[in-house]
């Protein structure tokens, strides 16, 4: 069975540009979570979906947004790139609340 | 706001030794608990859970104990080897909190060979 796959896995943007990241899940799984892994802040929780509605989301500014598709996909976009939006990006997805999150090897966003 | 954290950010082994990292948690409510293995740039790997009706799960060479009268969680790795050199992270979540996981600071682990 086929891991959580994140693409791109390494890009770099520049200031004021807009960035959208994909995730595909594991196979089954409904549920896709987004995280922010910084050196400073660790891991945090950007939000999650399932069965393409938001249901929960983290302490993020509106320029982090994202979606999902029918086939469970997800991407996330962030507008607007500020330099400290350089992080690793994490998708994690399970089926559904109360299981397991399995991560991506996650989509590395350098900001210059 | 939720509020992992482990006691101590970096543990130093020797090859063969049992390794124990340490997690504490603030949220009553939380009643399951995930520990990953992060190795250097690859995403967070699953390495065991347990829920908050059990005290204690094992699996291959690892071992959660889980205390919820003090907050308390740990890993142990018994027979520690230089593949299990990587940062560990404890994650919390509970029943209102959607989804959504909470995650200490991390544990670097180093297995001295």
């Amino acid at each position: 069975k086929a891991g959580v796959t994140q693409t791109p896995r390494y890009l770099i943007k520049t200031r004021g540009q807009q960035v959208t990241l994909s995730c595909s899940p594991i196979s089954g799984h409904r549920s896709v979570s987004w995280y922010q892994q910084t050196p400073g802040q660790g891991l945090q929780f950007l939000f999650e979906y399932f069965s393409e509605t938001q249901r929960n989301k983290g302490n993020f500014p509106g320029r982090f947004s994202g979606r999902q598709f029918s086939n469970s996909r997800s991407e996330m976009n962030v507008s607007t790139l500020e330099l400290g939006d350089s992080a690793l990006y994490l998708c994690a997805s399970s089926l559904g609340e109360g299981n397991t999150i399995y991560f991506g090897e996650g989509s590395w966003l350098t900001v210059v | 706001g939720e509020s992992v954290g482990l006691h101590l950010p970096t543990l130093s082994v020797q090859e063969g030794d049992n390794s124990i990292i340490n997690c504490a948690y603030s949220n009553s409510a939380s009643d399951y608990f995930i520990w990953y293995k992060q190795e250097s740039g690859k995403g967070p790997q699953f390495i065991i859970d347990i829920r908050s009706n059990m005290d204690k799960r094992q699996g291959q060479r690892v071992t959660v104990l889980l205390n919820k009268t003090v907050k308390h969680l740990s890993l142990q790795i018994a027979a520690t080897q230089p593949g299990d050199s990587a940062v560990y992270f404890c994650a919390e979540s509970g029943t209102n909190t959607g989804n959504q996981f909470y995650f200490g600071t991390g544990t670097s682990l180093t297995v001295i060979p």
